[in-house]
């Protein structure tokens, strides 16, 4: 299993720009999230799935929008790319919330910077 | 709210020592799961262990254990025989129950930075 995995590793993007962060995974788990790491914020839940065609929004979405239209796919859009977004982007997935399984795997971030 | 507390930024040890890790919570909650996650320098979150609060047995990972108080809501780990590759951010979780049905919610500590030293 090729786990979570995120593209792309680094981006650069002017004020204003739209892009799309993609995420996926190949362990058929139900629940995907997106966070980002700020220096002494620690990480933030912005949106979350759980399960295909069902997402909602975690502590800080403005200016972001996701969709989960198959369950290995969880991209994340930044609408008008602000320099406050500049950060690193985690994607994680785990096999369900709320069993014995709850341990979330992450994939290996997207440092993006907005100039 | 809930809330979860690494009182220590930053901490370093020796090579082969040991090392504990600090982190408290606030919950009213009964029913939760605790973690501690690693992020090396590579920035990849790796998870080093798990509590289930209905269990009373500290959970054990190799070099890894854990310190679980729940009256006093405080979830240390201990790294054993401290190795280079150990140096990475430490982040304790906490895991609890949204709404009704299955939805959970992770609450994040701010990290506690470990520098293992030759």
């Amino acid at each position: 299993n090729a786990g979570v995995t995120q593209t792309p590793k680094f981006q650069v993007l002017k004020t204003g720009q739209s892009m799309t962060l993609q995420c996926a995974q190949d362990m058929n788990h139900e629940y995907m999230s997106w966070y980002r790491q700020d220096p002494g914020m620690g990480l933030r839940l912005i949106h979350y799935s759980v399960g295909a065609g069902i997402t909602d929004q975690g502590e800080v979405p403005n200016g972001y929008n996701v969709s989960r239209s198959t369950t290995e796919d969880f991209p994340l859009r930044l609408l008008s790319a602000a320099p406050s977004q500049t950060s690193v982007y985690f994607c994680a997935s785990s096999y369900g919330q709320g069993t014995s399984t709850d341990t979330q795997y992450f994939g290996p971030g997207t440092r993006l910077t907005v100039l | 709210a809930q809330t979860v507390t690494q009182s220590q930024p930053e901490m370093s040890v020796q090579e082969a020592e040991t090392v504990t890790l600090s982190c408290t919570y606030d919950t009213s909650e009964n029913n939760y799961y605790l973690f501690w996650y690693k992020q090396p320098p590579s920035r990849q979150m790796i998870l080093v262990i798990r509590q289930e609060a209905y269990k009373q047995q500290n959970a054990t990972e190799n070099r890894f254990s854990v310190n679980f108080q729940k009256a006093a809501k405080s979830f240390s780990l201990k790294i054993s025989d401290s190795q280079l590759g150990d140096t990475a951010m430490y982040f304790c979780a906490f895991m609890k129950p949204v709404g009704a049905g299955n939805n959970r919610k992770l609450i994040w500590g701010l990290g506690t930075s470990l520098a293992v030293n030759p």
